[in-house]
């Protein structure tokens, strides 16, 4: 079975442009859950979505934003960014409880310029 | 709130040595823990779990944690590590109260020596 898989791999972008990030998780989970490593640090967590429903929300700003699909999948937008705003963006997947173990996918690594 | 410390930063081990990795955290209730491995630009791979019972866990590639309430610990523990184990190790918690959130610590960054 394919794992999590997360699109683009890399990406370039300058400071107040917008990007999106994709996510599709382990086939038969419901739950999709995004992350920011920035280097040298443990990641952090940014939103879970749950059957299309935003479940929880990390301590970033309101120019992050995600959204689910019916298929599962996920998206992840970061509006007008900022240099701060350069790091590995993790997807996690994980099927429906709460004691669900999440598997993270390879990530997308995000540099602002 | 919940934290996580990895007090070592970097640790280095020869070939063949035990290691043993520290992770305290911070949880009023009973914490859900994990150990995650990653390698250099890669993602997060689970390496083993603690949710309740046996304080006693063991993981892939040889890995066992052991759950100690009284300390806050979770440490990470391999009796002879191998070069391929050269990686980065990430101790998280998380919490049915929390959703699925999981809280990382900053990471050990693990260097094998030959």
């Amino acid at each position: 079975d394919a794992g999590v898989t997360q699109s683009p791999t890399h990406l370039i972008k300058t400071r107040g442009q917008q990007v999106t990030l994709r996510c599709s998780p382990i086939s038969g989970h419901k739950s999709v859950s995004w992350y920011q490593q920035v280097l040298g640090q443990g990641p952090q967590f940014i939103f879970q979505y749950y059957e299309k429903e935003e479940r929880g929300r990390g301590n970033f700003p309101d120019r992050f934003s995600a959204r689910q699909f019916p298929n599962y999948s996920s998206e992840l937008n970061v509006n007008a960014l900022l240099l701060g705003d350069s790091a590995l963006y993790l997807c996690a997947s994980s099927s429906q409880r709460i004691t669900d173990t999440q598997y993270f996918g390879p990530g997308t690594r995000l540099t602002v310029l | 709130a919940q934290s996580v410390t990895q007090p070592d930063i970097h640790i280095t081990v020869s070939e063949g040595a035990s290691l043993e990795l520290r992770c305290n955290y911070s949880y009023g209730a009973t914490p859900y823990l994990f150990w995650y491995v990653q390698s250099p630009g890669q993602g997060l791979q689970l390496l083993l779990k603690y949710f309740s019972g046996d304080t006693l866990v063991q993981g892939i590639k040889g890995f066992e944690a052991e759950f100690k309430r009284s300390q806050s610990s979770f440490n990470l523990r391999k009796p002879s590590v191998h070069w391929s184990d050269a990686a980065e190790y990430f101790c998280a918690v998380g919490a049915q109260e929390y959703g699925n959130k999981l809280v990382f610590g900053a990471g050990t960054i693990l260097r094998v020596k030959s």
